[in-house]
């Protein structure tokens, strides 16, 4: 597709349940980034990834959450037993440039709710 | 640390009118970027405009301007000939000027703009 595409849209788990959330970047982006949105808040940094390494992980907020990409393309982002505070958007965003350069410019996908009930 | 503040946390305009949304933010950094997002309902972040710390002139795009007021740290966005198609959150947000990137932004919390016919 044209756009960052992000998979599923919405979720709903229980409480204990581990959740993988998928994001498909703009083909040829280098840089991916992933963040959460609690309710009535603005975007919240979790990580970073230039092509499959993720130089920047100082947003994950726990040990239950962790990511990877592969093939410099797909990320998926996983969180390992789900608690409530975990609900939230998700989103992803990726770029063509590395992060910091002058020209930088962010694509955002449209997120998956995530709730843990 | 950085802080970004902002103080409405819903606004309403009719169409074809103009609205400004406010924007404080708290640094100790000389060189920084503010932007304002925009976020619809289908939760994508919108790059709406962009301003430099150094320059002086206002940013603007189209209906969109800022007033950039450095030394009170005030970064509002006026919106004119609002749009059904403005409705959406708006984000005011911070960026470090060396090391800073798009990716890992400060937001405020947002405040969610309703345009009515």
């Amino acid at each position: 597709g044209a756009g960052v595409s992000q998979s599923p849209s919405n979720k709903v788990t229980e409480k204990g349940k581990d959740v993988e959330l998928r994001c498909d970047p703009i083909s040829g982006h280098t840089a991916l980034y992933w963040y959460r949105q609690s309710l009535g808040q603005g975007l919240e940094f979790l990580i970073y990834f230039q092509g499959n390494s993720a130089p920047d992980k100082s947003g994950l907020p726990s040990d239950r959450f962790s990511a990877e990409r592969t093939g410099g393309s797909v990320s998926t982002l996983t969180i390992q037993r789900t608690q409530q505070e975990d609900s939230a958007v998700y989103l992803c965003a990726s770029s063509p440039q590395p992060r910091g350069a002058l020209n930088e410019k962010l694509f955002f996908g449209s997120g998956t709710q995530l709730s843990v009930l | 640390a950085q802080t970004v503040t902002q103080s409405q946390p819903e606004m309403s305009v009719q169409e074809a009118e103009t609205v400004t949304l406010s924007c404080t933010y708290d640094t100790s950094e000389s060189n920084y970027y503010l932007f304002w997002y925009k976020q619809p309902p289908s939760r994508q972040m919108i790059l709406v405009i962009r301003q430099e710390a150094y320059k002086q002139q206002n940013a603007t795009e189209n209906r969109f301007s800022v007033n950039f007021q450095k030394a009170a740290k005030s970064f509002s966005l006026k919106i004119s000939d609002s749009q059904l198609g403005d409705t959406a959150m708006y984000f005011c947000a911070f960026m470090k000027g060396i090391g800073g990137s798009q990716g890992n932004l400060i937001f405020g919390k947002g405040t969610k703009l309703s345009v009515k016919p």
